[in-house]
């Protein structure tokens, strides 16, 4: 299978606790992006990178929130000191360069 | 802000019946993609509109980039229970400065019924 992949698919955690998810893109997708869905919502954007370069965040992503892609492959979203309105869906998707995103199955985390 | 409005937000039809989802904004958008999502699960891309008026067809889903490309619209003829799902219409914006992102409307929960 050579799609999108995420990493864990589901995520409990207790307040104030700090959580890591990862994307693997398509392989040859120069560009990989972030979003946030919850409930009843559509996807919201946070962040994206064109190889390892980060290149716009969104207002979304508190300090709380950080994003590295090292080598310009996988990437990882940390939270840290998770609060509830923290529960959600994070989504990851890859594209070429402008080219059309497709989408990974999301991490779906609860934060209790 | 770009911001995309859908509707119906729900939508609960008898099998066989006919549908259409409208996507609409303010703004112009260089591209619109629509997407189907089951639940637990991502975004599963259908198609991408790109010309303005362009019409495109996938199966019984027909799928219309207004004229203007600030708006769109999705058909399904003889609506089956296989169709049910969140469908999403989703904008890229016109500077290059916009990265790409999507602006996502808030999607229209669809239930068809045997």
């Amino acid at each position: 299978d050579t799609g999108v992949s995420q990493d864990p698919r589901h995520k409990i955690t207790k307040r104030g606790q700090n959580v890591t998810f990862r994307c693997d893109p398509i392989s040859e997708h120069n560009r990989l992006y972030w979003y946030r869905q919850t409930l009843g919502q559509g996807p919201e954007f946070l962040t994206y990178f064109q190889n390892e370069a980060q290149l716009e965040k969104s207002r979304l992503l508190s300090d709380r929130f950080s994003a590295e892609r090292p080598k310009g492959s996988f990437s990882t979203l940390e939270i840290q000191r998770t609060e509830q309105g923290d529960s959600a869906m994070y989504l990851c998707a890859s594209s070429h360069y402008q080219g059309e995103q497709y989408f990974g199955p999301g991490t779906r985390l609860t934060v209790t | 802000t770009q911001l995309l409005e859908q509707s119906p937000q729900f939508l609960s039809i008898q099998e066989g019946e006919n549908l259409t989802v409208y996507c609409n904004s303010s703004s112009v958008f260089s591209s619109l993609q629509w997407y189907r999502q089951e639940p637990g699960e991502g975004p599963v891309l259908l198609v991408t509109v790109v010309t303005g008026g362009e019409v495109k067809k996938l199966k019984r889903l027909t799928f219309q980039f207004g004229d203007a490309r600030k708006d769109s619209s999705l058909h399904i003829t003889a609506a089956q229970p296989g169709d049910t799902g969140l469908y999403l219409c989703a904008g890229a914006g016109r500077s290059y400065n916009q990265g790409g992102k999507l602006i996502f409307g808030q999607g229209t929960e669809l239930s068809v019924k045997p």
